[in-house]
């Protein structure tokens, strides 16, 4: 059974601050997704990671997959309000159906 | 353009009742997944559709049943419904297998 662990659980911070979430799992994933997902809705896609090493920005929002496709990072910089929410890892190998991690559930204060 | 729409957003059930869970996509998906979240359980499989006129099992289909009535809607019967299913529960698509999914806004279901 394939399981991806996020890290940390829960984090508060300022706003402004700059801060590091992490997804890892000893399996391989084709591919790893960041989802965020805000109170009363449904997940929303953030980025999509394919290849080993590969790093994608979105604004303020940096995401690493590592070199061996079993981890990645996500890194944000200015830590805004809006940042609020909890963000969702979820790798696919082939074949096979995603798998989720339990999150980590950001609290950005004003 | 509505995504994915899930009915109804609230449901309580006593146990041993019985509920069916709709879900809808406008967007042409092939495939059509439903997953509970659970506190710090992440979100977990229960069925999966990879095309119309097929399901399969998830990691957690025990007490649930599903119906791909269409390419459209996927459906998601409690037969006679425990505490343990108390949850919230998530209707997904995606184009493909690896496509990004997605969601619709969640039933949050309480069983007493």
């Amino acid at each position: 059974t394939q399981l991806l662990e996020q890290s940390p659980q829960f984090l508060s911070i300022q706003e402004g601050e700059n801060l590091t979430v992490y997804c890892n799992s000893s399996s391989v994933f084709s591919s790893l997704q960041w989802y965020r997902q805000e109170p009363g809705e449904g997940p929303v896609l953030l980025v999509t990671v394919v290849t080993g090493g590969e790093v994608k920005k979105l604004k303020r929002l940096t995401f690493q997959f590592g070199d061996a496709r079993k981890d990645s990072s996500l890194h944000i910089t200015a830590a805004q309000t809006g940042d609020t929410g909890l963000y969702l890892c979820a790798g696919v190998s082939y074949g096979q159906n995603f798998v989720f991690g339990p999150g980590t559930r950001l609290s950005v204060l004003p | 353009n509505a995504g994915v729409t899930q009915t109804p957003k609230f449901q309580v059930l006593k146990t041993g009742q019985s509920m069916t869970l709709q879900c809808a996509q406008d967007m042409n998906h092939n495939s059509m997944y439903w997953y509970r979240q659970d506190p710090g359980m992440g979100l977990r499989l229960i069925y999966y559709s990879a095309s119309e006129g097929t399901t399969d099992k998830g990691e957690v289909p025990n007490g649930y049943n599903v119906s791909r009535l269409n390419k459209r809607e996927f459906s998601l019967r409690l037969e006679s419904a425990a505490p343990s299913q108390t949850s919230v529960y998530f209707c997904a698509s995606s184009e493909t297998w690896e496509s990004p999914l997605h969601f619709g806004n969640g039933t949050r279901l309480t069983v007493t």
